[in-house]
Order: structure tokens, then sequence, then C-alpha cells
């Protein structure tokens, strides 16, 4: 176990709502990074949060946003969702972000 | 392009075996790889971190090793068992102000049979 919680385990939308999933960081981080893993293939990059800003982006579209708030926390915010949204969703969390990231279990999230 | 490949793409042994996982980078300019496990719809669990000043590192039965000049990482699972089947996943952090982009392989699916 890391520490890192993750909120909702699963979720079921319909293309062209919006949804948003939770992280809790472990104690004593401050830096917060989310990942899509699609079925069968490796986490890609979404973006990392580090004292509340963001520090860096991957390619995804500007529908992807999110927040880290005062206690490290953070939301991943998806606008506008389409079928190939549906993927497991992982946040990590670390002391820094030059450091080992520590991953949560993941939502699991399916666009219908 | 892949920027971080990984071969094979699926492994199944019987217990016992020996196994060696590969790992490929195309860019050498690392702050460090690090190999992963994941077991079916559950999240990362880190195994091994090795910094690009190391050439390895050793957990138990684990061994991984980094060459940079070749873009290369391997890891080494000694003496298979059953409870080691699940994905591996290796991850190359890269240097300069990217550094928090984790650029993750596809995985490797390891199966080990009893």
């Amino acid at each position: 176990e890391t520490g890192v919680t993750q909120s909702p385990t699963h979720l079921i939308k319909t293309r062209g709502q919006q949804v948003t999933l939770r992280c809790s960081s472990q104690s004593g981080h401050n830096t917060v990074s989310w990942y899509q893993q699609a079925l069968g293939q490796g986490p890609q990059f979404i973006f990392q949060y580090y004292r509340e800003e963001e520090n860096g982006r991957g390619n995804f579209p500007p529908r992807f946003s999110g927040l880290q708030f005062p206690n490290y926390s953070s939301e991943l915010n998806v606008n506008a969702l389409e079928l190939d949204d549906s993927a497991l969703y992982l946040c990590a969390s670390s002391s820094g972000p030059k450091q080992t990231q520590y991953f949560g279990p993941g939502t699991r999230l399916l666009v219908l | 392009k892949q920027e971080v490949t990984q071969i094979p793409a699926a492994l199944s042994v019987p217990e016992g075996e020996n196994l060696v996982l590969n790992c490929s980078f195309t860019d050498s300019a690392i702050y460090n790889l690090q190999w992963f496990r994941q077991d079916p719809g559950k999240g990362l669990t880190s195994l091994l971190l090795i910094q690009s000043s190391q050439r390895e590192q050793t957990s138990g039965r684990l061994n991984a090793s980094l060459d940079k000049s070749s873009g290369r990482s391997t890891l080494y699972i000694a003496a298979s068992q059953p409870g080691d089947s699940a994905t591996y996943l290796c991850d190359r952090r890269p240097g300069g102000t990217s550094y928090g982009k984790l650029t993750f392989g596809q995985g490797t699916i390891l199966t080990v049979h009893p």
C-alpha cells in the first residue's frame, strides 16, 4: 500500500458528459501526477501539479484539466467525454517533481 | 514514434525459470529509470529505481541494469514463481525540465505456470 488513494474506483458516463476524479496524495508529498492508461497500453502522462501549480503537461487536449489543493490532494476534470476517454486513470504522488512517484489504485472510467 | 519499447510483449514460462525482460529507449538523456509491476486492473507498484549515475539495482530475486549508451535496461527475475505473474512496465524519467513526465513502455505480460 502506497498511501495514495483515488475515488471513485469505477465510473460509467455517457459521451458528452463531464467527470471529476480525485486523488489524495501520500502524507508529506507535495506533487501529484496524472496518467491515462488505455487497455493493453502503458500509462500516458497527462499533467503534473507541484505546490498547487501545473508543472508540466503531456499531449492531452484542454478539456483535460486539473487542480491541486492546499493539502496537495488533486482533481482531474474531463469535459465533453469521448468514447476514447475510457481508460484507467492513475495518479501518483511524490515528495518533489524529480522524486520517486507512488501510484494509487486508479479509477476505471467507462464512457458509453 | 515509441519512445520506450519493451520486449517481449508477453512471456509464459514454467515456475523456476530465470527471466530477462528488456526495455529500450530512444533518448539517452535520462534522469532515472524505474521498473514497475502492475496486477490486472490495479495501480503500479515500484520494483526498482536506477539513477542515471548507476549501472544496476538489486532487490531480492530482482536485478535491473541500465546502459545509457545503448539506451537499454534489463530486468532479471531469478527463480520465477507463480506470484510473479503480472505486467511489468519500465519508465524513463527524462532530464532537463521535463523531469515530471514519466514515459512508459507498453509492458511485458508475464505468466508463470506452477
